[in-house]
Parts: structure tokens; sequence; C-alpha cells
């Protein structure tokens, strides 16, 4: 069945540029998300990408999509301390449901 | 502009009683839906709904009603709770009409069960 895989957690130092990457089985789906949990919160969407697009870029944030590899990744440049959060990646199928990531720890060190 | 809310925001319940989760969204949503999140294993879905009076099961809709009467409210009913339903529940909404498919959330409804 359709499965999405991503790290459980990624550390990183204020500062650098944090990658979380995501894995997809399901080639038929419209488009990919990432979404930021913060503590105690529920999700907010962070940023998507369509799937005919190969990367999108929105201030800080870059999607990269490698369809071939059903890749997608999320790169935060000059991680700060607001960005500690669970980042959950999800694709979206045919009848509109969501198959979700278990979901990134991002944890900043000083 | 309230978006998703859910209550109760935390609740204890001894195994076998019964209870139900409150979720209402203000922003004319046509879908809405109920995940349990644990530890390690990200969101799941117990049973969503496209409209007022359609309910469909999800992933694990097992020990769970839902009933869908109006757009605004979609109330999660749990008939004999069990430990195995500890969690962390949250109701998400969308508009249908746009493809994007954003899921707003709301802050989440800790339950558990002795």
């Amino acid at each position: 069945g359709e499965d999405v895989e991503q790290s459980l957690f990624l550390s990183v130092r204020e500062g650098d540029s944090s990658v979380i990457n995501c894995t997809y089985t399901d080639s038929s789906s419209t488009y990919l998300y990432w979404y930021k949990q913060e503590p105690g919160a529920g999700l907010q969407l962070l940023t998507y990408i369509f799937s005919n697009m190969d990367m999108k870029q929105d201030q800080r944030l870059t999607v990269l999509l490698n369809k071939k590899d059903k890749h997608l990744s999320l790169r935060i440049a000059d991680t700060q301390t607001g960005d500690s959060a669970i980042y959950f990646c999800a694709e979206s199928l045919m009848n509109y449901q969501l198959i979700w990531g278990a979901g990134t720890k991002l944890i900043i060190k000083p | 502009n309230a978006g998703v809310t859910q209550t109760p925001k935390f609740q204890v319940l001894k195994t076998g009683q019964s209870m139900t989760l409150q979720c209402a969204q203000d922003m004319n949503h046509e879908y809405m839906s109920w995940y349990r999140q644990d530890p390690g294993m990200g969101l799941r879905l117990i049973h969503y709904s496209v409209g007022a009076g359609i309910t469909d099961q999800g992933e694990v809709p097992n020990g769970y009603n839902v009933s869908r009467s109006t757009t605004e409210d979609f109330p999660l009913r749990l008939l004999s709770a069990a430990p195995s339903q500890t969690s962390v529940y949250f109701c998400a909404s969308s508009y249908r009409g746009t493809n994007t498919g954003e899921l707003f959330f709301g802050e989440g409804s800790r339950l558990t069960v002795l």
C-alpha cells in the first residue's frame, strides 16, 4: 500500500541549513505537503509542491521533488530556534486523502 | 476567526466509559476529518466526511463513531474506551473547491484511558 517515510529526528546548529527528507510510494500523487507542528499545537501547512514541479522556493524554505526516486526534501536556510518543531511530509491521493509520514523532530543546538 | 475548535483539550477516562470529542469549524468547509496521533506513527485517519449527512471510515475506525448533521460540526464518539485509544486526537477540515487540499487543524484533544 501507499507509504511515506521520514527520519524521526534531525539535529542542526542555529544558523545552519536544515534538510528534512521524505520518500513516498504513490506515483499518482497530485500534491506533496510539508506541515509543521509546534509543541502542544495542531499542524499547520508550511508549504506544498505540485507533482509536476521540481522545486519551489518561499523565503527561507526550498522544496525539492525528485519524481523518479519519489523523494521530497525541505531545506530551511539559516535555521532559528523558532524552527524547532515536528515536520510532517504528506502526499495526496486521487481521492483527496492524505498519507502521512511519522514526522521529523527538528532539534536546534545553540 | 476561530478556525477549527476542539473540546475538550484534555480528558481522562476509565476503561469502558464513553465520551464525545467535539469539533466545530466556522470556515464553511465541506470536508472534515478526525485523526489520531501516536508517537512515531504520524497521523492516522479515523473517520471523515465530505459534507453534511455523509461520513466514511478511514484507516482506524474501530471503536469510534461519527455523525455530520451540520456543515459546522463533526463529533467523534468513543463507544467503550480502551487503553489502546490513549492518544492525541486532531480534527481537521478543508475546502474541497481547491485542489491544494490544505487541511486546517484544531489544537488537539489529549485523551488518556486508564
